[in-house]
């Protein structure tokens, strides 16, 4: 069974410029994260999807970040226009169980690292 | 105001030891507590958790030890093998809501 993959897996980028990461997730699982992290810090929450309705948004840090998962499958975070302060990297988690249910055990994918000069 | 706390950055110890590594947290709503683990360019894997209702759990080498009075955890790893080399992330998470991470702790297994 694959396991969580994500594209690209390093992207290098100038301020100003757009950047779409993708995500797909175990086949089944329902529930799809975003989490980033930066260099030396903690790993960041950023929106929870449920099939294709986002569950909690509360992370994401401004409206430059816009995420979809259309049809409930994959899911794309688009950074436009990217910041110095957006570099980082990107993880993508899944899990087939709700937040309800699940112990906290989830998924990841390898990240996707973004350089923003 | 982070709610997970990871005070040591990095940890060193010898092959065969025991690595303890710890976590402090702040809200007594969490339910879970987890511990992953991360190589360099992978994504963390799950490794162990404990309920909040229990103080202790176990799984081969590794046993989590939770202290609520206190709001602290600790994963604790005999022995200790240069394979367990990794990035160990503590997490918490309460009913419904999302896992939330600490800083990390870099453990570094000489042999």
């Amino acid at each position: 069974e694959a396991g969580v993959t994500q594209f690209p897996s390093h992207s290098v980028i100038e301020k100003g410029q757009t950047v779409t990461l993708r995500c797909d997730p175990i086949s089944g699982h329902d529930n799809l994260y975003w989490y980033r992290r930066v260099m030396g810090k903690e790993i960041k929450f950023l929106l929870h999807f449920v099939k294709e309705s986002k569950q909690d948004e509360s992370g994401m840090p401004n409206n430059r970040f816009l995420a979809e998962r259309t049809g409930g499958t994959y899911s794309t975070l688009k950074v436009q226009p990217a910041e110095l302060e957006d570099s980082g990297v990107y993880f993508c988690a899944s899990s087939p169980l709700s937040l309800r249910e699940n112990t906290g055990e989830l998924f990841f994918g390898e990240g996707s690292r973004l350089t923003v000069l | 105001d982070q709610q997970v706390k990871q005070n040591s950055p990095s940890l060193s110890v010898q092959e065969g030891r025991i690595s303890i590594l710890n976590c402090d947290y702040t809200n007594s709503m969490f339910d879970y507590f987890l511990w992953y683990k991360k190589y360099p360019a992978e994504g963390p894997t799950f490794l162990i958790s404990i309920s909040s209702i229990k103080d202790k759990n176990e799984d081969g080498r590794f046993t989590v030890f939770l202290n609520k009075s206190a709001k602290h955890l600790s994963l604790h790893i005999v022995p200790s093998q240069p394979g367990d080399s990794a990035v160990y992330f503590c997490a918490a998470k309460m009913a419904g809501t999302a896992l939330i991470f600490g800083k990390g702790t870099t453990l570094s297994v000489s042999s």
